[in-house]
């Protein structure tokens, strides 16, 4: 069964900073990789899709990569702003949908 | 882009009551839709997965005739949550997948906070 792991937990960095939010998986045989962002009480808002083909792709200041051998994602955040603040998750689309665990992100103004 | 309407956002219902949300794609036809539940601090649980004109397969540990899912068009799927319970409080999510199917990613729903007291 796909296990999906999202380090850090939880994150806090000074407005400004760029971060990395990490994604694992145990399964290499996906369709694609999304990163979501959720605000608190809120649902998901799709970030950015990589297909399993692809390496990386790039949104404003998100970019996010996709290591499908060995199991890995990364979201960059670049210049983080207080906006930003929300819980990112990834999943994987394999046989199903698979969520990680989130990270929790605070940027402190 | 492909949306997904997702309604009501927020419900308070007596324990014992049932309650039904509605997930409508609205620019495209969801030959798949997915509904997900979230606890507090956890992360998103499948909980069945719809195909339209056909039974909803679920997850296991979800009880099927308590929460009843309706795929009968390619744009509306509905979770009735019968004879709810407080411990049935949580967040639920559906998204829907387009004809494109995996590779066209996924649309969510704006997710409804379901309190039962």
């Amino acid at each position: 069964k796909q296990e999906v792991t999202q380090i850090p937990a939880a994150l806090s960095v000074p407005e400004g900073e760029n971060l990395v939010l990490n994604c694992s998986f145990t399964d290499s045989a996906i369709y694609n990789l999304q990163w979501f962002r959720q605000d608190p009480g809120k649902g998901l808002t799709s970030l950015l899709l990589i297909q399993s083909s692809q390496r990386e792709q790039t949104s404003g200041r998100l970019n996010a990569s996709l290591d499908k051998s060995s199991g890995r994602s990364t979201l960059y955040i670049a210049a983080s702003q207080p906006g930003d603040s929300a819980t990112y998750l990834c999943a994987v689309v394999g046989n199903q949908f698979y969520f990680g665990t989130g990270t929790s992100l605070t940027v402190i103004p | 882009g492909a949306v997904v309407s997702q309604h009501p956002s927020r419900v308070i219902c007596k324990s014992g009551t049932s309650v039904k949300i509605e997930c409508r794609s609205l620019d495209f036809q969801a030959t798949t839709m997915f509904w997900y539940r979230q606890f507090p601090k956890q992360s998103l649980m499948l909980m069945a997965t719809s195909n339209e004109g056909s039974k909803a397969t679920y997850e296991q540990g979800v009880e099927k005739d308590k929460f009843l899912i309706n795929h009968a068009s390619l744009t509306l799927s509905t979770l009735t949550v019968t004879s709810a319970h407080p411990e049935d409080s949580s967040f639920y999510i559906c998204s829907a997948r387009a004809r494109g199917g995996e590779r066209d990613g996924y649309t969510f729903g704006s997710g409804t906070r379901l309190t039962v007291v």
